[in-house]
């Protein structure tokens, strides 16, 4: 029972495009939501989180937007470049008395072209 | 990887031998926990710790045991390994406070159960 939609499963993005991957949770006790990007070899590694108080959150070319009624939150990767070719997680957790355990969505294979 | 190392990186086995893998952080971070990451499913919480003999069962936990003496020090066992635990397992730490949420990944021991 995948608490963490995800799609598109792939994507290819011109270099200097905008890449858009989308993510849907039904848990409304759900309070933070991560962005993860892993590199092949590599561990997923944090890019951007969000909690529900805000609609919005900027870091750099990485945006995170988030609707809390419709219960989903995009990552938006604005100029993309070769190098952010990767797969990007995202993720959502609720706060209780024995830890964050994430639940994650299956991810999104992104390939920028030069 | 935020100061965590995972051990082996790399592991061959046959189907019904026990099998080991250790998690060593150097943050004393409260937190640890163990995902396994297969294609199509991202990743998926098999145990966690919030300190010292204190464990949790994860959503994929059948199969797996976990044991935390130290916190610096979290393993993960396959008590008789199969064919369906051959997958690429992952540690991650978080800390006590309002860190709790953000978790940071090991680089990953990608196990071969034959």
């Amino acid at each position: 029972q995948q608490q963490v939609k995800q799609s598109p499963q792939s994507l290819i993005v011109q270099k200097g495009g905008i890449s858009i991957i989308n993510c849907a949770y039904e848990n409304t006790a759900f309070d933070y939501f991560p962005w993860y990007q892993q590199f092949p070899g590599k561990g997923p590694a944090l890019l951007i989180a969000i909690r529900p108080d805000v609609s919005e959150k900027k870091e750099g070319r990485f945006t995170i937007s988030f609707n809390k009624s419709a219960k989903q939150f995009s990552l938006h990767i604005m100029d993309s470049q070769p190098g952010d070719s990767a797969t990007y997680f995202c993720a959502a957790s609720s706060r209780g008395n024995s830890g964050y355990a994430l639940n994650f969505g299956k991810g999104t294979s992104l390939l920028v072209t030069p | 990887d935020a100061g965590i190392t995972q051990s082996p990186r790399h592991k061959v086995t046959e189907t019904g031998t026990p099998v080991t893998l250790r998690c060593h952080q150097t943050e004393n971070h409260r937190y640890m926990y163990w995902y396994r990451q297969d294609p199509g499913h991202g990743l998926r919480l098999i145990h966690y710790s919030y300190g010292v003999k204190d464990t949790d069962k994860g959503e994929v936990s059948d199969g797996y045991s976990v044991s935390r003496s130290k916190t610096e020090d979290f393993l993960l066992t396959l008590e008789s390994a199969t064919s369906s635990q051959t997958s690429v397992y992952f540690c991650a730490i978080s800390e006590e406070g309002s860190g709790k949420e953000t978790q940071y990944f090991g680089p990953g021991t990608r196990l071969l159960v034959l």
